[in-house]
């Protein structure tokens, strides 16, 4: 069975940073594109970065390229993503989800439960 | 504003089919090939139901189906059921480094 766990989402103040960390099990995990996924409360989904399998090709969203790093290490099965200068509009459930094996985005399946990140002073 | 419009809501009776439309209305999505559609309950984590436009993946009921012409996707689901409320997200490739695109989602009631 294909899983994914998020964990890593806390309160943080206004330009701070935290880290986010996603393990997955049931799959070969390099091989597949990985990607975060966030969602404001009460607000709809907006991509925020993917990472190719062996992690030579990365994408950002505008909003976050700059202050968000992706990353991944296959030797563990996790997947990363480094949060820094966090900002209010930052505050959101993010969610990694599994790609396919290219880069185009043929639909995320499955998503993992969700990690909340809560930016406020 | 997303690049992908999507009807806030859309409601229709049990055993009804409704249809949801996913436009794009940016000319910055210069993809729009590989639409997909994700169904969310309250609560809960996004599932992929349709993918590459009008494919089910395993497990997903038949009652989905999807289909695109021109700028326009649309997601129909047939025989309406309760369990089938919930909020709607198409997604699309931008063709461009930042990849993806989601729309802003529709709410599906049940009446």
């Amino acid at each position: 069975e294909v899983q994914l766990v998020e964990s890593g989402g806390n309160l943080v103040q206004p330009g701070g940073s935290l880290r986010l960390s996603c393990v997955v099990s049931g799959f070969n995990f390099n091989n597949y594109v990985m990607n975060w996924v966030r969602q404001a409360p009460g607000k709809g989904l907006e991509w925020v970065s993917a990472i190719s399998g062996s992690g030579g090709s990365i994408y950002y969203a505008d909003s976050v390229r700059g202050r968000f790093t992706i990353s991944r290490d296959n030797s563990k099965n996790t997947l990363y993503l480094q949060m820094n200068s966090l900002r209010a509009d930052d505050t959101a459930v993010y969610y990694c989800a599994k790609g396919g094996i290219a880069v185009a985005p043929r639909g995320f399946d499955p998503w993992g439960q969700g990690t909340l990140v809560t930016v406020s002073s | 504003q997303s690049a992908l419009t999507q009807p806030a809501s859309v409601s229709g009776s049990p055993g009804q089919s409704i249809t949801i439309s996913c436009t794009k209305t940016s000319s910055d999505v210069t993809g729009y090939n590989y639409v997909s559609w994700y169904q969310q309950h309250p609560g809960k984590a996004p599932k992929l139901i349709i993918y590459d436009v009008s494919n089910r993946p395993s497990g997903v009921s038949n009652r989905f189906s999807g289909s695109k012409s021109g700028n326009t996707a649309s997601l129909t689901i047939s025989g309406l059921q309760a369990d089938d409320e919930a909020d709607y997200y198409c997604s699309s490739d931008t063709g461009s480094s930042t990849l993806c695109v989601f729309g802003i989602g529709t709410k599906v009631t049940v009446l």
